[in-house]
Protein backbone atom coordinates (compact mmCIF):
# COMPACT_ATOMS: atom_id res chain seq x y z
CA UNK A 1 0.00 0.00 0.00
CA UNK A 2 0.62 3.72 -0.32
CA UNK A 3 3.05 4.76 2.06
CA UNK A 4 3.47 8.39 3.65
CA UNK A 5 6.09 10.84 3.35
CA UNK A 6 8.62 11.55 5.77
CA UNK A 7 11.98 13.36 5.42
CA UNK A 8 14.41 11.00 6.58
CA UNK A 9 16.22 13.14 9.37
CA UNK A 10 15.92 15.78 11.43
CA UNK A 11 18.00 17.63 14.17
CA UNK A 12 17.97 20.59 16.31
CA UNK A 13 19.97 21.61 19.85
CA UNK A 14 18.94 21.46 23.31
CA UNK A 15 16.08 23.83 23.86
CA UNK A 16 15.01 24.50 20.60
CA UNK A 17 11.96 23.04 18.35
CA UNK A 18 11.91 20.43 15.55
CA UNK A 19 8.94 19.96 13.18
CA UNK A 20 8.24 16.70 11.12
CA UNK A 21 6.37 16.54 8.47
CA UNK A 22 4.12 13.28 7.39
CA UNK A 23 2.70 14.35 3.73
CA UNK A 24 0.16 11.76 2.54
CA UNK A 25 -3.19 12.59 -0.10
CA UNK A 26 -7.02 13.42 0.32
CA UNK A 27 -7.54 9.36 0.74
CA UNK A 28 -5.68 8.73 4.32
CA UNK A 29 -4.26 11.98 5.75
CA UNK A 30 -6.36 14.46 4.45
CA UNK A 31 -9.87 12.92 4.48
CA UNK A 32 -9.56 11.59 7.96
CA UNK A 33 -8.47 12.80 11.45
CA UNK A 34 -6.86 9.67 12.44
CA UNK A 35 -3.23 10.24 12.45
CA UNK A 36 -0.57 8.91 14.82
CA UNK A 37 3.13 9.67 15.86
CA UNK A 38 5.25 6.78 17.50
CA UNK A 39 8.62 7.29 19.05
CA UNK A 40 10.67 4.22 18.93
CA UNK A 41 14.83 4.61 20.74
CA UNK A 42 17.16 1.64 19.44
CA UNK A 43 16.25 -1.47 20.41
CA UNK A 44 12.63 -0.24 22.05
CA UNK A 45 9.34 -0.88 20.54
CA UNK A 46 7.41 2.33 19.52
CA UNK A 47 5.89 4.21 22.05
CA UNK A 48 2.34 6.43 21.03
CA UNK A 49 3.15 10.23 21.00
CA UNK A 50 0.04 11.34 19.28
CA UNK A 51 -3.22 10.24 18.04
CA UNK A 52 -6.26 11.79 16.39
CA UNK A 53 -3.92 14.49 14.90
CA UNK A 54 -3.13 16.47 18.36
CA UNK A 55 -4.45 14.35 21.27
CA UNK A 56 -1.75 13.58 23.60
CA UNK A 57 -2.05 10.03 25.69
CA UNK A 58 -1.24 10.55 29.46
CA UNK A 59 2.26 10.80 30.21
CA UNK A 60 3.75 12.08 26.92
CA UNK A 61 4.91 15.49 27.56
CA UNK A 62 2.90 18.91 26.25
CA UNK A 63 6.59 19.38 24.31
CA UNK A 64 4.79 17.30 22.33
CA UNK A 65 2.05 18.47 19.94
CA UNK A 66 0.63 17.44 16.52
CA UNK A 67 -1.70 19.62 13.64
CA UNK A 68 -2.56 19.08 10.40
CA UNK A 69 -3.06 21.08 7.23
CA UNK A 70 -4.24 19.57 4.07
CA UNK A 71 -2.76 16.28 3.34
CA UNK A 72 0.42 16.75 5.57
CA UNK A 73 0.28 16.19 9.26
CA UNK A 74 3.49 17.59 11.18
CA UNK A 75 4.62 16.43 14.93
CA UNK A 76 6.31 19.32 16.51
CA UNK A 77 8.95 18.95 19.74
CA UNK A 78 9.40 22.38 21.56
CA UNK A 79 12.36 22.34 24.29
CA UNK A 80 14.54 19.82 22.71
CA UNK A 81 15.82 17.27 25.40
CA UNK A 82 18.73 14.95 24.80
CA UNK A 83 16.10 11.66 25.72
CA UNK A 84 13.76 12.94 22.17
CA UNK A 85 16.89 11.57 19.87
CA UNK A 86 14.99 8.54 18.55
CA UNK A 87 13.51 7.76 15.36
CA UNK A 88 9.75 8.75 14.23
CA UNK A 89 6.54 7.17 12.44
CA UNK A 90 3.68 8.87 11.50
CA UNK A 91 0.45 6.23 10.66
CA UNK A 92 -2.72 7.40 9.12
CA UNK A 93 -5.66 5.43 9.02
CA UNK A 94 -7.20 5.35 5.24
CA UNK A 95 -11.04 4.36 5.27
CA UNK A 96 -12.75 1.72 5.96
CA UNK A 97 -12.72 0.38 2.19
CA UNK A 98 -8.64 0.85 2.06
CA UNK A 99 -8.22 -1.83 4.74
CA UNK A 100 -5.07 -0.89 5.46
CA UNK A 101 -3.12 1.81 7.89
CA UNK A 102 -0.99 4.15 5.73
CA UNK A 103 2.37 4.47 7.78
CA UNK A 104 5.52 6.59 7.07
CA UNK A 105 9.34 6.06 6.68
CA UNK A 106 10.36 7.43 9.91
CA UNK A 107 12.21 10.19 10.24
CA UNK A 108 15.56 10.32 13.07
CA UNK A 109 15.85 12.96 15.13
CA UNK A 110 19.39 13.88 16.07
CA UNK A 111 19.77 16.21 19.43
CA UNK A 112 23.32 18.43 18.54
CA UNK B 1 -0.53 -3.05 34.29
CA UNK B 2 -1.53 -3.97 30.50
CA UNK B 3 1.18 -6.85 28.76
CA UNK B 4 1.01 -7.92 25.65
CA UNK B 5 3.43 -11.14 25.36
CA UNK B 6 4.18 -12.43 21.87
CA UNK B 7 5.40 -15.77 21.19
CA UNK B 8 6.01 -18.08 17.94
CA UNK B 9 9.74 -16.56 16.91
CA UNK B 10 11.22 -18.97 14.62
CA UNK B 11 13.22 -19.48 11.35
CA UNK B 12 11.45 -21.21 8.41
CA UNK B 13 12.19 -22.00 4.58
CA UNK B 14 10.87 -19.68 2.20
CA UNK B 15 6.89 -21.26 1.23
CA UNK B 16 6.80 -22.11 5.15
CA UNK B 17 4.43 -21.54 7.53
CA UNK B 18 4.16 -20.01 11.23
CA UNK B 19 1.95 -18.75 14.20
CA UNK B 20 2.35 -16.00 15.95
CA UNK B 21 0.62 -15.75 19.10
CA UNK B 22 0.13 -12.55 21.69
CA UNK B 23 -1.35 -13.21 25.05
CA UNK B 24 -2.55 -10.09 26.87
CA UNK B 25 -3.22 -8.95 30.34
CA UNK B 26 -4.28 -5.64 31.94
CA UNK B 27 -7.04 -4.95 29.98
CA UNK B 28 -10.37 -6.00 28.51
CA UNK B 29 -9.64 -7.46 25.95
CA UNK B 30 -12.65 -7.92 23.81
CA UNK B 31 -12.98 -3.91 23.67
CA UNK B 32 -9.99 -3.25 21.73
CA UNK B 33 -8.76 -3.94 18.44
CA UNK B 34 -5.44 -5.43 18.10
CA UNK B 35 -2.90 -5.65 15.17
CA UNK B 36 0.67 -6.55 13.70
CA UNK B 37 3.20 -4.44 13.19
CA UNK B 38 6.79 -5.86 11.73
CA UNK B 39 10.09 -4.27 11.39
CA UNK B 40 12.61 -6.03 9.44
CA UNK B 41 16.42 -5.39 10.23
CA UNK B 42 17.59 -1.45 9.97
CA UNK B 43 14.21 -1.07 8.52
CA UNK B 44 10.78 1.36 9.49
CA UNK B 45 8.13 0.40 11.00
CA UNK B 46 5.32 -1.63 8.43
CA UNK B 47 1.39 -2.39 9.47
CA UNK B 48 0.69 -5.52 8.29
CA UNK B 49 -2.78 -6.61 9.76
CA UNK B 50 -5.61 -5.76 12.47
CA UNK B 51 -9.02 -6.87 13.97
CA UNK B 52 -11.50 -5.10 15.88
CA UNK B 53 -12.62 -5.84 19.31
CA UNK B 54 -15.07 -8.05 18.37
CA UNK B 55 -13.15 -9.83 15.62
CA UNK B 56 -15.84 -9.16 12.89
CA UNK B 57 -13.47 -6.90 11.48
CA UNK B 58 -9.96 -8.15 9.55
CA UNK B 59 -7.89 -5.64 7.89
CA UNK B 60 -4.66 -6.59 5.97
CA UNK B 61 -1.72 -4.66 4.33
CA UNK B 62 -1.30 -5.62 0.77
CA UNK B 63 1.62 -7.05 1.03
CA UNK B 64 0.56 -10.15 3.38
CA UNK B 65 -3.15 -10.45 2.12
CA UNK B 66 -4.02 -13.94 0.55
CA UNK B 67 -1.07 -15.20 2.99
CA UNK B 68 -1.39 -13.96 6.57
CA UNK B 69 -4.55 -14.35 8.73
CA UNK B 70 -5.32 -12.66 11.84
CA UNK B 71 -7.56 -13.86 14.70
CA UNK B 72 -8.59 -13.69 18.12
CA UNK B 73 -9.69 -15.85 21.22
CA UNK B 74 -11.47 -13.92 23.39
CA UNK B 75 -11.52 -17.03 25.93
CA UNK B 76 -7.68 -16.98 25.99
CA UNK B 77 -7.30 -13.27 25.70
CA UNK B 78 -4.95 -14.00 22.92
CA UNK B 79 -4.45 -12.50 19.70
CA UNK B 80 -2.92 -14.97 16.35
CA UNK B 81 -1.19 -14.34 13.09
CA UNK B 82 -1.08 -17.10 10.95
CA UNK B 83 1.62 -16.77 8.48
CA UNK B 84 1.55 -19.05 5.09
CA UNK B 85 3.55 -18.81 1.61
CA UNK B 86 6.18 -17.17 3.65
CA UNK B 87 8.63 -15.33 1.60
CA UNK B 88 12.00 -13.71 2.43
CA UNK B 89 10.92 -10.68 2.70
CA UNK B 90 8.86 -11.39 5.23
CA UNK B 91 11.92 -11.88 8.08
CA UNK B 92 11.16 -8.69 10.58
CA UNK B 93 10.62 -8.16 14.42
CA UNK B 94 6.76 -8.67 14.45
CA UNK B 95 4.82 -6.78 17.28
CA UNK B 96 1.99 -6.98 18.70
CA UNK B 97 0.02 -3.85 19.98
CA UNK B 98 -3.08 -2.92 21.67
CA UNK B 99 -5.73 -0.50 19.67
CA UNK B 100 -7.28 2.90 21.99
CA UNK B 101 -10.73 1.50 20.79
CA UNK B 102 -12.72 -0.77 19.08
CA UNK B 103 -11.72 -0.36 15.83
CA UNK B 104 -8.84 -0.14 13.87
CA UNK B 105 -7.59 3.29 13.05
CA UNK B 106 -3.99 2.98 13.73
CA UNK B 107 -3.54 3.92 16.97
CA UNK B 108 -1.64 1.95 19.38
CA UNK B 109 -1.18 2.31 22.79
CA UNK B 110 0.58 -0.56 23.82
CA UNK B 111 2.99 -2.77 22.23
CA UNK B 112 4.74 -6.03 22.86
CA UNK B 113 8.75 -6.79 23.03
CA UNK B 114 8.47 -8.18 19.21
CA UNK B 115 9.26 -11.66 18.50
CA UNK B 116 11.50 -12.23 15.38
CA UNK B 117 10.70 -14.12 12.27
CA UNK B 118 13.19 -14.86 9.56
CA UNK B 119 12.79 -16.62 6.16
CA UNK B 120 15.42 -18.24 4.99
CA UNK B 121 17.15 -21.39 3.00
Amino acid sequence: QSALTQPRSVSGSPGQSVTISCTGTSSNVGGYNYVSWYQQHPGKAPKLMIYDVNKRPSGVPDRFSGSKSGNTASLTISGLQAEDEADYFCFSYGGSYASSIFFGGGTRLTVL
Amino acid sequence: EVQLLESGRGMVQPGGSLRLSCVASGFTFNKFAMSWVRQAPGKGLEWVSAITGSGGGTYYADSVKGRFTISRDQSKNTLYLQMNSLRAEDTALYYCAKGLRFGNYGDYDYWGQGTLVTVSS
